[in-house]
């Protein structure tokens, strides 16, 4: 059972292109988080999709960043005109319920590193 | 969700026990307690979670404080592997499952 897939894992960009970050959650799950961690910092949630709809985006930039999680095929984030202060971890996780606890949790990417040159 | 508070480094030697603390005084009734660990370029690993009672599965043991206000993530046999970033996190029960808030946690460094 394949994990939480992410890709690419290193991607840089020149100041003012796109970035689009992808994800295949954990086969069987259908919740996904992006969280995004700057340098020396600790991982901040950005949003939780589940397939077709945003559940929750309140860690999201307000410009420029948007994710989906369409029917068919991985999430996405994309960032558009980065800025060097887009530079960061990019982190997508997993899971197969969105609450309750008995034996869930959420399983993380190994994450895609973006940079801004 | 409730704040916690961890050291921000620790050390330990390779073979030895570990025990990480996590003060988390302003926890609720409904909080779980959970631990992550983050080795260095990888995404976060769940290692434990629990409520009341003190938990253990195959990577560590949570021991949980009698008023809930501070636990201790115990490794048993530390590992040049386990060298990394502990984050102890307070999650409501109600809550959404991967909305969580990780603070700077405590790095562990394992000498060989």
């Amino acid at each position: 059972n394949a994990g939480v897939m992410q890709n690419p894992r290193h991607l840089v960009r020149r100041r003012g292109q796109e970035a689009r970050l992808r994800c295949s959650p954990m086969k069987g799950h259908s919740h996904v988080y992006w969280y995004r961690q700057l340098p020396e910092e600790g991982l901040k949630f950005m949003v939780y999709l589940q397939k077709e709809n945003i559940i929750d985006e309140s860690g999201m930039p307000k410009e420029r960043f948007s994710a989906e999680f369409p029917k068919e095929g991985p999430s996405i984030l994309r960032i558009q005109q980065v800025v060097r202060g887009d530079s960061a971890a990019y982190f997508c996780a997993s899971s197969f319920r969105d609450r309750g606890i008995s034996g869930n949790t959420i399983y993380f990417g190994e994450g895609s590193w973006l940079t801004v040159v | 969700d409730a704040k916690t508070t961890q050291p921000n480094s620790m050390e330990s030697n390779e073979e030895e026990p570990v025990h990480l603390p996590c003060n988390h005084s302003t926890i609720s009734g409904t909080d779980y307690i959970h631990w992550y660990r983050q080795l260095p370029s990888q995404g976060p690993e769940y290692v434990i979670h629990g409520l009341t009672s003190n938990v253990n599965n195959r990577m560590a043991s949570l021991a949980i404080a009698e008023d809930r206000k501070s636990s201790t993530l115990i490794l048993h046999r530390a590992t040049l592997r386990d060298a990394a970033v502990y984050y102890c996190i307070l999650r409501d029960r109600g809550s959404t499952l991967g909305r969580l808030y990780f603070g700077r946690g405590t790095q562990l460094t394992v000498w060989p």
